[in-house]
């Protein structure tokens, strides 16, 4: 089972700062889902295979990576962002998620 | 619209079982892979499992695959999850996911 392990666990970013959020994996994967969650929403999907925005993300967010190490880079911090982010790996079964990053407003 | 809404959910005894159903709308239900998530209160998410299009491939975390069965009607557009054997640890909301599109959630309580 691929392990995907999220940098930082948590933290804080001001409006307008650039935020990276890392997703390394334990054996090398084809590519990285990423996805944001609000309270106690569904999960939304941000980013597919690695650099795709989906469909009415804000093109603040991208997403970079391959191998073992992914990031998720928002480029200019916005209070809509504050959420849990999370990492999916879809290369190898079972699929796996990180941990998640807890993004919250300074 | 891609729709899909679980059901099913509740407050169960544990030891007994439990089925959950998803009803898929808006897309060619019988082209895609479909899976399911679950969520602890408080936790993070945790994939349970994924079929393909014509259930010949069905795949589990392995350590939920002697609880959770992952079945699917293409003729209903519909999802299922059998789970079995329940405990206080599958407390949880459980997602029905199109990878890119997700339910709502149904709750799940295993409580005496």
């Amino acid at each position: 089972e691929i392990v995907l392990t999220q940098s930082p666990t948590t933290m804080a970013a001001s409006p307008g700062e650039k935020v990276t959020l890392t997703c390394l994996a334990s054996s090398s994967v084809n590519y990285m889902y990423w996805y944001q969650q609000k309270s106690s929403a569904s999960p939304k999907l941000l980013i597919y295979y690695t650099s795709i925005l989906a469909s009415g993300v804000p093109d603040r967010f991208s997403g970079s990576g391959s191998g073992t190490s992914y990031s998720l880079t928002i480029s200019s911090m916005e209070a809509e962002d504050a959420a849990i982010y999370y990492c999916l790996q879809l290369t190898s079964t079972p699929w796996t998620f990180g941990g998640g990053t807890k993004l919250e407003l300074k | 619209e891609v729709k899909l809404v679980e059901s099913g959910g509740g407050l169960v005894q544990p030891g007994r079982s439990l089925k959950l159903s998803c009803a898929a709308s808006g897309f060619s239900f019988n082209d895609y892979w479909m899976g399911w998530v679950r969520q602890a209160p408080g936790k993070g998410l945790e994939w349970i499992g994924e079929i393909n299009q014509d259930s010949s491939t069905i795949n589990y975390t392995p350590s939920l695959k002697d609880k959770f069965t992952i079945s699917r009607d293409n003729a209903q557009n519909t999802l299922y999850l059998q789970m079995s054997k329940l405990g206080s640890e599958d407390t949880a909301i459980y997602y029905c996911a199109r990878v890119d599109y997700w339910g709502q959630g149904v709750m799940v309580t295993v409580s005496s």
